[in-house]
């Protein structure tokens, strides 16, 4: 059973260009969130979607960010017109349609976002 | 809002113990969390605590639990180079999914 997979793991963008990540969740895995780690800090919450509905998106910029997690495919993560600051890396991780007792999330290895 | 507060670095000799301390805010958390993670690595969960225990023990691991000070700690014994990582202490932020905030995570650098 593959875990989280995200790609690409590496993405070098011009300013002003957009970036595109993917990820694909655990096999039978309905959950998905979504996390932003900058340089030397922690891992910050940005979104938790289901099939085809954002449940939360508390933690995501208001402006040229978005998500969706369609009812076929991966589940993406779109920034537009990219700025510095957007080097990151950004997680993704995936829980079941029915939480383990301790409400585990499986993390994918991330995607580092770098912008020139 | 809800925040978690770790040291940032902490430095041990192959062989010892080492502890790294964690401090929460959040006192409705039903699940506190240990996670590491290794150079271009993703998170691994490494272990958790259920709100309602003081300590938990898994082989090497000792998680202990202050729920008055809202204070976590991961003891992990007999440090080995392969325990090298940075590890986060996360709180689940509850509202019926497990939203969770992580702290900015403690690099152990383990020597020998």
């Amino acid at each position: 059973n593959a875990g989280v997979m995200q790609n690409p793991r590496h993405l070098v963008r011009r300013r002003g260009q957009e970036a595109r990540l993917r990820c694909s969740p655990m096999k039978g895995h309905s959950h998905v969130y979504w996390y932003r780690q900058l340089p030397e800090e922690g891992l910050k919450f940005m979104v938790y979607l289901q099939k085809e509905n954002i449940i939360d998106e508390s933690g995501m910029p208001k402006e040229r960010f978005s998500a969706e997690f369609p009812k076929e495919g991966p589940s993406i993560l779109r920034i537009q017109q990219v700025v510095r600051g957007d080097s990151a890396a950004y997680f993704c991780a995936s829980s079941p349609p029915v939480a383990s007792s301790y409400n585990e999330q499986f993390f994918g290895p991330g995607t580092r976002l770098t912008v020139l | 809002g809800e925040d978690v507060e770790q040291s940032l670095f902490l430095s041990v000799r192959e062989g010892d113990s080492s502890v790294i301390n964690c401090t929460y805010t959040d006192s409705s958390s039903t699940y506190l969390y240990w996670y590491k993670q290794e150079p271009g690595a993703g998170l691994q969960l490494l272990t958790y605590i259920f709100s309602n225990m003081d300590m938990k023990q898994d082989q090497r691991l000792t998680v202990l639990l202050n729920k008055k000070d809202k204070h976590l700690s991961l003891r992990i014994a007999d440090t080995q180079t392969g325990d090298s990582a940075i590890y986060f202490c996360a709180d689940s932020a509850g509202g019926g999914y497990n939203k969770l905030i992580f702290g900015a995570g403690t690099r152990l650098a383990v020597h020998p």
